[in-house]
């Protein structure tokens, strides 16, 4: 049972574009969302959260949205930039579980 | 600050072998959590460790199983290996536990091959 699903397998966005990915989450007892990057031959890194009180979390060119009551968020990333070409995680827990549950990633690839 | 490390970075096995796979987080940090990444189900938890217990498991068969040594280092042991364990297996550790656990900092992985 997927209980996060990135249901884009990959994804291509001209250089400069928004990049737009997307996640969904059927276990409504989450409460904590998070972000990952990651690069070829290198362990994932984390890139930004939310909490489930907010709905908007911002860093920079990197933004992610929350809908609580849709249970899906998504990644922004303005402008796309080519360093910005990666497999994109989105992780969700309960906090009182304290365990993450991921998806299955989403390869980014920027054009110049 | 050293990153996280694990041994070896690459494997390869025969069905039905063991095999015993090596982490060690980053210093001061106490909790060890394993991941299993494939390309149809992304990254699968298997376990968290801290200070010397597992406290947390995912849904995984016995053969895997894991420990945690007072030093923080973990290890990851796959018994009676199958083809199907063919993977990335990452290793992350952070501070402490949740709400910190999100704090994850991963190593590169170790690519398993079961042949």
């Amino acid at each position: 049972d997927q209980q996060v699903k990135q249901n884009s397998p990959s994804l291509s966005v001209q250089e400069g574009r928004i990049s737009i990915l997307n996640c969904d989450y059927t276990n409504s007892m989450f409460d904590y969302f998070l972000w990952y990057k990651k690069y070829p031959a290198e362990g994932p890194t984390f890139l930004i959260s939310i909490s489930s009180i907010k709905d908007k979390n911002e860093d920079g060119r990197f933004t992610v949205f929350l809908n609580k009551s849709a249970k899906h968020l998504s990644l922004h990333i303005v402008p796309s930039q080519p360093g910005d070409s990666a497999v994109y995680f989105c992780a969700a827990m309960n906090q009182g579980a304290q365990k993450l549950v991921f998806g299955q990633g989403t390869r980014l690839t920027i054009n110049p | 600050k050293a990153g996280v490390t694990q041994t070896p970075r690459y494997l390869i096995k025969t069905r039905g072998q063991q095999v015993t796979l090596s982490c060690s987080p980053i210093s001061g940090h106490r909790s060890v959590s394993w991941y299993q990444q494939t390309p149809g189900q992304g990254l699968q938890f298997l376990f968290e460790y801290f200070s010397e217990t597992q406290r947390n498991k995912g849904n995984f068969p016995g053969r895997f199983s894991g420990r945690q040594f007072s030093n923080s280092r973990s290890e990851m042991n796959v018994s009676t290996l199958e083809l199907g364990d063919s993977a990335l297996y990452l290793c992350a550790s952070s501070l402490g536990l949740a709400p910190t656990t999100y704090e994850q900092y991963f190593g590169p992985g170790t690519r398993l091959t079961v042949t």
